[in-house]
């Protein structure tokens, strides 16, 4: 079946540092893949996505890039800001149905001033 | 306005109690999901439904119901709540696509005692 493993946090970072949070999955057939982000008391938004291999999906300086050879999908920004401060969720959609998104546990990124 | 919006927002219950959440999209989308989300497991999906007649249960079914009384409008409903059911409950969308990109609201936050 399809699973995603992300890196555990919590991490914390201070404003300007460089962020990874690593992501990997198992799926079936060609997954689409995603980075949702919830901040604080919302609900998930969609972050970034890439639908095939070697697209490199990016919003709001974030950026990831959908490696197929090995099965990653890692989250990068050069500089965070306080306002980054959020859980991080990897996830993808895939399978014969290709209706269901299947979760990481999230990753909670805490920027300090 | 909020394109997927859920009431209530938070709920206090007691064991045994019947409750329902509701969500209502105005994306005009036909699939809708329910998900509950716990502390370091992620997001688990409870309920989905591909237009008002069709119904499928999720990963997690056991202990909840679900009613679709329109395209626009999809409940979820505990019969008799029990303390491991306090969770943040969320609702998304999505069109019939290849990728599956799934709007969330905003989270119902229910707590059984």
């Amino acid at each position: 079946g399809n699973s995603v493993t992300q890196m555990e946090g919590p991490v914390t970072l201070s404003e300007e540092a460089f962020l990874t949070i690593n992501c990997t999955y198992t799926a079936t057939g060609y997954p689409s893949l995603f980075w949702y982000v919830q901040y604080p008391g919302e609900g998930l938004q969609l972050l970034l996505k890439a639908t095939k291999a070697d697209d490199k999906g990016s919003n709001k300086g974030f950026e990831a890039t959908y490696r197929k050879e090995t099965t990653s999908f890692h989250l990068e920004k050069g500089s965070v800001q306080v306002s980054d401060s959020a859980v991080y969720f990897c996830a993808l959609s895939s399978g014969g149905s290709n209706y269901k998104l299947t979760f990481g546990k999230g990753t909670l990124l805490t920027v300090n001033p | 306005d909020a394109d997927v919006t859920q009431t209530p927002r938070n709920r206090i219950t007691k064991t045994g109690k019947r409750i329902m959440l509701e969500c209502s999209q105005t994306k005009g989308h036909d699939r809708m999901y329910w998900y509950r989300q716990d502390p370091g497991l992620g997001l688990r999906l409870i309920y989905y439904s591909f237009d008002v007649k069709d119904i499928n249960k999720g990963e997690i079914s056991d202990g909840y119901s679900v009613s679709r009384q329109a395209q626009a409008k999809f409940s979820l409903s505990l019969e008799s709540a029990i303390p491991n059911q306090t969770a943040l409950y969320f609702c998304a969308t999505s069109a019939p696509g290849f990728d599956n990109e799934q709007f969330f609201g905003p989270g119902t936050r229910l707590t059984v005692l």
